[in-house]
């Protein structure tokens, strides 16, 4: 079964740090762009970033609002992307999706269930 | 960044028969390479996305052929044939032309 599974959510203060997990399993996890969405309660979806196969370098691209706090990462051996968070914000709790992106099917076709963040303090 | 703009925010539909939503972008979203980059979602309450259309009119694997899109260039119209029970939800469109991918503020459908 082609599926996502997002790990690591939970309660952090501001200005902790969190990392999120992606595993991947049912297809060619290295092949795949690896993308992380968040929602916030009851409003909308937001892209946060991603990260490309090893082909094109593992570039990363992030939103403006995450730049230099979040980092993407891939472990390939193990099928699992990474979305490390710091200096994190009220503003940063959501639900935190991870999809994925392919050139056969350039679209998010995929997505996990998703794991909550939750900044307070 | 380029802007979405969904609407209306909320439909009300009749099962049986047609909806249609609206979706606008700040810019083309057709790349030179012809290809129309916008997707379309629906989310279900406490459910994950679920792609409906890539690539501006193709439709997702599973996906009934009561769902279309018209429109082209920054105007782009979800059509829904004949609406049934299990379409309610909310509706999202996103450019995927470019980073940041953006999404518009949604749609939401519900039966009357």
């Amino acid at each position: 079964e082609v599926q996502l599974v997002e790990s690591g959510g939970g309660l952090v203060q501001p200005g902790g740090s969190l990392k999120l997990s992606c595993a991947a399993s049912g297809f060619t996890f290295s092949d795949s762009a690896m993308h992380w969405v968040r929602q916030t309660s009851g409003k909308g979806l937001e892209w946060v970033g991603r990260i490309r196969n090893k082909a094109d370098n593992y570039a990363t691209s992030y939103t403006a609002s995450v730049k230099d706090r979040f980092t993407i990462s891939r472990d390939d051996s193990k099928n699992t992307a990474y979305l490390q968070m710091n200096s994190l914000k009220i503003e940063d709790t959501a639900v935190y999706y991870c999809t994925r992106w392919t050139t056969a099917r350039p679209a998010f076709d995929i997505w996990g269930r998703g794991t909550m963040v939750t900044v307070s303090s | 960044d380029i802007v979405m703009t969904q609407s209306p925010l909320s439909l009300p539909v009749t099962p049986g028969e047609p909806a249609s939503l609206s979706c606008r972008s700040s810019q083309s979203l057709l790349h030179s390479n012809g290809y129309t980059y916008l997707d379309w979602f629906l989310q279900k309450p406490g459910k994950s996305p679920r792609l409906l259309i890539y690539l501006g009119s193709t439709r997702a694997s599973g996906v009934p052929d009561r769902f279309s899109v018209s429109g082209s260039g920054t105007d782009f119209t979800l059509n829904i044939s004949r609406v049934e029970a299990e379409d309610v939800g909310i509706y999202y469109c996103m450019q995927a032309l470019q980073t940041p991918r953006t999404f518009g503020g949604g749609t939401k459908v519900e039966i009357k």
